[in-house]
This record gives C-alpha cells, structure tokens and sequence, in this order.
C-alpha cells in the first residue's frame, strides 16, 4: 500500500528566504506526482506536476523534483512572500487512473 | 474557462439523515473524483468516475454512493449520516481517466453532522 509522507508538518521561515519542502512515498512505481496547495478551509490548487519520466517542473518561483529511485519529491519555493503561507500537499498516483494518494501536508507560515 | 464547482459550499445535517452534494468539473473534463478531508485522516479518496462508470473506489462503507450523468456532472450520497462523516468533501476533474491526468479540485463543501 502506498504511503505518503511529507516533513515538516510546519515550516515558518521569514521574508525572502529560500525553503525546500520534502516529500517522500514508499512503492517507487508511481505514474505522476502532484503538488497542491490549500489555504484554510478551502481546495487544493495544483501548483506541478511530473510525470514519472521527468526529474523537474518549474512554475515561476515553484520548482518540484522528482527522484522516483529514491521515493522522494522536493518542493522549492524561491524569495518566500506572505502570500505563500498555506498547507502543501504533494499526492502519487500510482496508475493512469484519477485516485491520488496524499500526504498529510506542511503547513508553511511566512512572516513579513 | 470556469473552474470545477461544488454545490452547496456548506451544510449542516443530523444523525441519521441523508445527503447529496454536486459537482460540475471543468467543462471538456470527463473523469471526476471525490475525496474526503478530516483533520485526523487528511484527504482520502472515495470514488472515480469517468464517462457515467464508476472506475475506482476507496474503503469507505456503503452509505458512500455516487454517480455521474451523461454532461460528466458528478452527485455524491452519503446515507444514514454519522458524526465521523463530517468532512470537507473535495471533488477534481481531469480530462481524461487514462492519461496524464492532472486534477483540478474544486472549492469543496464542508458538511458538518449534528
């Protein structure tokens, strides 16, 4: 069974800074993986994802790895701004079905 | 181009009632699926559809019920409700169910049991 688990649970960085989120899963033979956002009390939005034959995906100042190997993702958010605080999801899904399988989140407070 | 949208955003029910919540995915978007949101499980999925058959389906009990119709709108029923059902229930559309398949999640509806 696939397991999903993603350190930190909280992450509170200041202004600016540079962070890495860390996402790892435990059956490496995963068909895409998924990064989300949600901010309190609302959806998910999809900030990447990478196919399993990719290593990388940038959006701006997001950029997602993938090392299927190893069973673990990274989410790098360059020049933090309070606008990123909220809760990151990263999700695997293992086949070409919809079913995602999530971790429990970090919850990432960026203060001015 | 509209995103997925749910109906109703909030609802308060008591034990033992029933409900329906509505999904309409991203217009072209065939495959819609339903999770669950609870603090102390995270997201867990219940059910795939795509075009009107349900394709995957999670380990819930069977008072978690679903269909989809013909123009790819999904409803989700949850009977005889108990106070562990309350939940943000997130529903996501993707184009296809056999390809790539990137989710897009609507705003959910927070459903609270009495």
């Amino acid at each position: 069974k696939q397991e999903v688990t993603q350190i930190p649970a909280a992450l509170s960085v200041p202004e600016g800074e540079n962070l890495v989120l860390n996402c790892s899963f435990t059956d490496s033979a995963i068909y895409n993986l998924q990064w989300f956002r949600q901010d309190p009390g609302k959806g998910l939005t999809s900030l990447l994802l990478i196919q399993s034959s990719q290593r990388e995906q940038t959006s701006g100042r997001l950029n997602a790895s993938l090392d299927k190997s190893s069973g673990r993702s990274t989410l790098y958010i360059a020049a933090s701004q309070p606008g990123d605080s909220a809760t990151y999801l990263c999700a695997v899904r293992k086949t070409s079905g919809s079913r995602l399988t999530f971790g429990e989140g970090t919850q990432l407070t960026v203060n001015p | 181009k509209a995103g997925v949208t749910q109906t109703p955003r909030y609802l308060i029910k008591t034990r033992g009632q029933q409900v329906t919540l509505s999904c309409s995915p991203i217009s072209g978007h065939r495959s819609v699926s339903w999770y669950q949101q609870t603090p102390g499980q995270g997201l867990q999925f219940l059910f795939e559809y795509f075009s009107e058959t349900q394709r995957n389906k999670g380990n819930f009990p069977g008072r978690f019920s679903g269909r989809q119709f013909s123009n790819s709108r999904s409803e989700m029923n949850v009977s005889t409700l108990e106070l562990g059902d309350s939940a943000l229930y997130l529903c996501a559309s993707s184009l296809w169910a056999s390809e790539v398949g990137e989710q897009f999640f609507g705003p959910g509806t927070r459903l609270t049991v009495l």
